[in-house]
């Protein structure tokens, strides 16, 4: 079965600071998609970055990159240029490529200095 | 668009009654997925329905059952609710579901109390 860990229950970043939130997980699977999502005070999930593992290039969005790495089983979300709106819950999820369900990690609550 | 809404957002129950939440997808969208979130056990996937069936479950004793309608919204049923029950529960859409590419699209989500 699939697992997902997110070892940082917290992290802390200076406003335009930059900040790296780790995963690791552990698949048989060759092909399979990792997803970012970020879950603020509101509770709406949202979507932040997704990899496909067959891709060997980072995936980027703005200010959000993330580092994979699939021989380490790997998946870093990197936080650029960190603002206020960037404190929340972030969630790091696997999807298998013939599966329908998300597993998802414990989650890091990510604070942000003023 | 307007997106994917749940109701209610807030529920508080005694144990040994029953619920049942609904949740309307983005429009479009055929796909419906439930999750619940507890502090303890996280974010877990519950079922996925497409179509008006059932297309995949998650490990949840039978108490917690689903539907879905033919214009896509969803409702989710607990039976014989216990404490252990109170969660927030979460509605995702998409429009088919079975390409992983596509994005989930979340809903505010459910606040269960059970007490």
């Amino acid at each position: 079965a699939q697992t997902v860990t997110q070892s940082q229950p917290e992290m802390s970043v200076q406003e335009a600071e930059t900040v790296t939130l780790s995963c690791t997980y552990d698949t048989s699977e060759s092909d399979y998609y990792l997803f970012w999502y970020k879950q603020p005070p509101s509770r709406q999930m949202i979507l932040v970055i997704r990899q496909e593992a067959y891709k060997q290039q980072n995936a980027t969005e703005n200010r959000f990159s993330v580092n994979f790495q699939k021989a380490a089983k790997s998946f870093s979300l990197k936080i650029s240029d960190s603002q206020l709106g960037d404190a929340a819950m972030y969630f790091c999820a696997y999807r298998s490529a013939s599966g329908y369900q998300l597993i998802w990690g414990a989650g890091t609550k990510l604070i942000i200095k003023p | 668009k307007a997106g994917v809404t749940q109701t209610p957002r807030y529920l508080i129950k005694t144990r040994g009654q029953q619920v049942t939440l609904s949740c309307s997808p983005i429009s479009g969208h055929r796909s419906v997925s439930w999750y619940q979130q507890t502090p303890g056990q996280g974010l877990q996937f519950l079922f996925e329905y497409f179509s008006e069936t059932q297309r995949n479950k998650g490990n949840f004793p039978g108490r917690f059952s689903g539907r879905q309608f033919s214009n896509s919204r969803s409702e989710m049923n607990v039976s014989t609710l216990e404490l252990g029950d109170s969660a927030l529960y979460l509605c995702a859409s998409s429009r088919e579901g079975s390409n992983p590419q596509e994005t989930q699209y979340f809903g505010p989500g459910t606040r269960l109390l059970v007490l």
